[in-house]
C-alpha cells in the first residue's frame, strides 16, 4: 500500500519568512495530493491540493509543487504570519484497486511562526 | 460546520468496555473513513467504506469494528477498549474517485482508563 513520509516534523520560522514542507510517496499510481491544516483542537481542513497532471499550483501565499518522477511534493508558504501556526499534513490518494478512495497521510509538521 | 458530525465529542471509558463512536454526514458521500490521531503518528486509517454495506480495513484495524447499513452513518465500535486506544478519532467523507476533497468531522477524544 501507499506510504507517505513527511519532513520536517517541526518547523520554526520568523514572521515574514518562507516555510517549506516536503513529502515523498511510494505508490507510483497515486495521482491526488492534498494538504491539510489543523489548528489546535480543530479538525483538519484542506488548504490546497494538486493532481498528477499538474506540476505546480498556487493560491495566494501558498503553493504546492509535484515531481512525479521523484515521487515527492512540497508545500510552500510565503510571507508567513502568526495565523499560519498549525500542524500541516500531506496526503496521497490513488486509483488502483488497492488504493481507490483511500487517503494516506504523512505524520504531520508542526509549524510555529514567531512574531 | 454542517455536513459531517461526530458524537460524542469527549468520552471516558474503562478498560474492557465496549464503546461506539458515531459519525453522520448529510452530503450522501459514498466514501467514509475513520482515522485515529496520535502524537507523532499523524492520521492513521482504521477502516474505510466505499458505500453502504462495503467496508474494508485500513492500516490499524485491530480491536475495532465498523458497520455501514446506511450511506449517511458510519459507526466505529471498540469491542473491548484498551488503554492503547486512547486517542482522538476523526471521521471523514468524500465523493467517489481518487481526487476529491475529504471533509472531516470535529473529532472524538476518547480516554480509556
Amino acid at each position: 500500500g501507499e506510504n507517505v513520509e513527511q519532513h520536517p516534523s517541526t518547523l520554526s520560522v520568523q514572521e515574514g519568512d518562507s516555510a517549506v514542507i516536503k513529502c515523498t510517496y511510494s505508490d507510483s499510481a497515486s495521482n491526488y495530493f492534498p494538504w491539510y491544516k489543523q489548528e489546535l483542537g480543530k479538525r483538519p481542513q484542506l488548504i490546497i491540493d494538486i493532481r498528477s497532471n499538474v506540476g505546480e499550483k498556487k493560491d495566494q501565499r501558498i503553493a504546492v509543487t509535484l515531481n512525479k518522477t521523484a515521487k515527492h511534493f512540497s508545500l510552500h508558504i510565503t510571507e508567513t504570519q502568526p495565523e499560519d501556526s498549525a500542524v500541516y499534513f500531506c496526503a496521497a490518494s490513488g486509483t488502483t484497486t488497492d488504493s481507490w478512495g483511500k487517503l494516506q497521510f504523512g505524520a504531520g509538521t508542526q509549524v510555529v511562526v514567531t512574531p | 460546520d454542517a455536513g459531517i458530525t461526530q458524537s460524542p465529542r469527549y468520552k471516558i471509558t474503562e478498560t474492557g468496555r465496549q464503546v461506539t463512536l458515531m459519525c453522520h454526514q448529510t452530503w450522501s458521500h459514498s466514501y467514509m473513513f475513520w482515522y485515529r490521531q496520535d502524537l507523532g503518528h499523524g492520521l492513521r486509517l482504521i477502516y474505510y467504506s466505499a458505500a453502504a454495506d462495503i467496508t474494508d480495513k485500513g492500516e490499524v484495524p485491530d480491536g475495532y469494528v465498523v458497520s455501514r447499513s446506511k450511506t449517511e452513518n458510519f459507526p466505529l465500535t471498540l469491542e473491548s477498549a484498551t488503554r492503547s486506544q486512547t486517542s482522538v478519532y476523526f471521521c471523514a467523507s468524500r465523493l467517489p474517485g481518487g481526487n476529491t476533497e475529504a471533509f472531516f468531522g470535529q473529532g472524538t477524544r476518547l480516554t480509556v482508563v
